[in-house]
């Protein structure tokens, strides 16, 4: 079973800042791990999939890194923008049961 | 475009009631799965199925059923719905073969299921 850790819980930061929210997951043995937003009270949007072959992936602002072995991936945000405020969750593919974390809550302070 | 759509937005039933949620995804996948999630505790998931007729337990299945008649189509069943029941419910999907992309989770908008 995989258990998934985000830490922080929260994080709140001006706008233009650059930040790095982090993934920690108890099974390396992954076939992928992606990254999603949760808008409050919506569903939740894929910002990125990293490929277990992979060491990161990149799309605008976003730049996810993954390193297996030590069960762990980072998202790193680029001058971040009151619009990136939301909860970030990271979940590794290939399982079935996984446990998650309850996440990162991103408030981007105009 | 991929697609999980989940038959409602919101829904308010009454103690007792049987509440029937319904999730359908036209990826043709194999996996898919129901989670529920409630502030400060996160996503838990309460069943999941990797075929037609097939399904397992996840972490919180007690008062829960479900039915997957149609690869497409994965319904959960609340039999006599609680007020603790009352949360956010997510329908997600997935396909373990094919291309690069395998594993990886669509899902749907959520249902706001309040039990009064």
């Amino acid at each position: 079973k995989q258990e998934v850790t985000q830490i922080p819980a929260a994080l709140s930061v001006p706008e233009g800042e650059n930040l790095v929210l982090n993934c920690s997951f108890t099974d390396s043995a992954i076939y992928n791990l992606q990254w999603f937003r949760q808008d409050p009270g919506k569903g939740l949007t894929s910002l990125l999939l990293i490929q277990s072959s992979q060491r990161e992936q990149t799309s605008g602002r976003l730049n996810a890194s993954l390193d297996k072995s030590s069960g762990r991936s980072t998202l790193y945000i680029a001058a971040s923008q009151p619009g990136d405020s939301a909860t970030y969750l990271c979940f590794p593919g290939g399982y079935q049961k996984v446990t998650f974390g309850t996440g990162t809550k991103l408030q981007v302070i105009p | 475009d991929v697609k999980v759509t989940q038959s409602s937005r919101y829904l308010v039933k009454r103690t007792g009631e049987k509440v029937f949620l319904e999730c359908v995804q036209d990826m043709d996948h194999e996996n898919m799965f129901w989670y529920r999630q409630d502030p400060g505790l996160g996503l838990r998931l309460i069943y999941f199925s990797y075929d037609v007729k097939m399904k397992e337990k996840g972490d919180i299945p007690e008062g829960y059923s479900v039915s997957r008649e149609k690869k497409e189509r994965f319904s959960l069943i609340l039999e006599s719905a609680s007020t603790n029941q009352t949360s956010m419910y997510l329908c997600a999907s997935s396909s373990p073969r094919g291309d690069r992309k395998s594993y990886e989770q669509y899902f749907g908008p959520g249902t706001r299921l309040t039990v009064t």
